[in-house]
């Protein structure tokens, strides 16, 4: 499967800034996904990060709220904007397939992100 | 619309108990499904799949059987250990590039 590197693995931010959250995949990957992952929940799906046009979105996010950025078919940054405490979460990049014969879903690590 | 149910957390079990964590699913169609863990500070990992009725999904002595009748894809192992102590998700998606929906999770800790 193939193996993704995200970055950061946590932080801390000041209400009203944002943070950027880097995925980056050993291969070359046709879907990759954001979720997040609040305090004691499971995972919602954020948006589809699409190469080369914008991103799908998920109802309830927006792409103000949550630009996403993939600039090939081996990385992705997803940006939390004007952060709020509510924002706190653990955001989780995945991606579907990487290597030849695989067709399942891999995950990040995940950024751990507290906004204080 | 889609979703994924499990049995409420968190479960509490002594070092080689048997273990079921209940997933029941609402899905038109013949969806995949799967169970995936998170340890503690860790990402998420597949732990097994089935893609059609009546498939077994296996691994680390975990098994879970893709029953079409009574939409469900329940979690067993017959003896646990402490370090399977972690987060079970119950998922399911559609076809290639569908998106996973996630059930709500259920913490598994086992005691020694």
């Amino acid at each position: 499967s193939a193996v993704i590197s995200q970055k950061p693995s946590r932080d801390i931010c000041q209400r009203g800034t944002s943070l950027t959250i880097q995925c980056q995949v050993d291969s070359q990957v046709t879907m990759m996904f954001w979720y997040r992952q609040q305090p004691g929940q499971s995972l919602t799906l954020i948006a589809t990060a699409n190469q080369g046009s914008e991103a799908t979105y998920e109802s309830g996010f927006v792409i103000d709220k949550f630009p996403i950025s993939r600039p090939n078919l081996t990385f992705s940054t997803l940006t939390v904007s004007n952060m709020s405490p509510e924002d706190s979460s653990i955001y989780l990049c995945s991606v579907l397939g990487g290597a030849p014969g695989d067709n399942g879903y891999t995950f990040g690590s995940g950024t751990r992100l507290t906004v204080v | 619309g889609n979703s994924v149910t499990q049995m409420e957390g968190p479960v509490t079990l002594s070092e080689e108990a048997f273990l079921t964590i209940n997933c029941t699913y609402t899905a038109t169609g013949y969806p995949s499904l799967f169970w995936y863990v998170q340890y503690p500070g860790e990402g998420l990992q597949l732990l097994l799949k089935a893609t059609k009725a009546d498939d077994k999904g296996s691994n680390k002595g975990f098994e879970a059987t893709y029953r079409k009748e009574t939409t469900s894809f329940h979690l067993e192992k017959g003896s646990v250990q402490v370090s399977d102590s972690a987060v079970y998700f119950c998922a399911l998606h559609y076809n290639q590039g569908g998106k996973l929906i996630f059930g709500q999770g259920t913490e598994l800790s086992v005691k020694p």
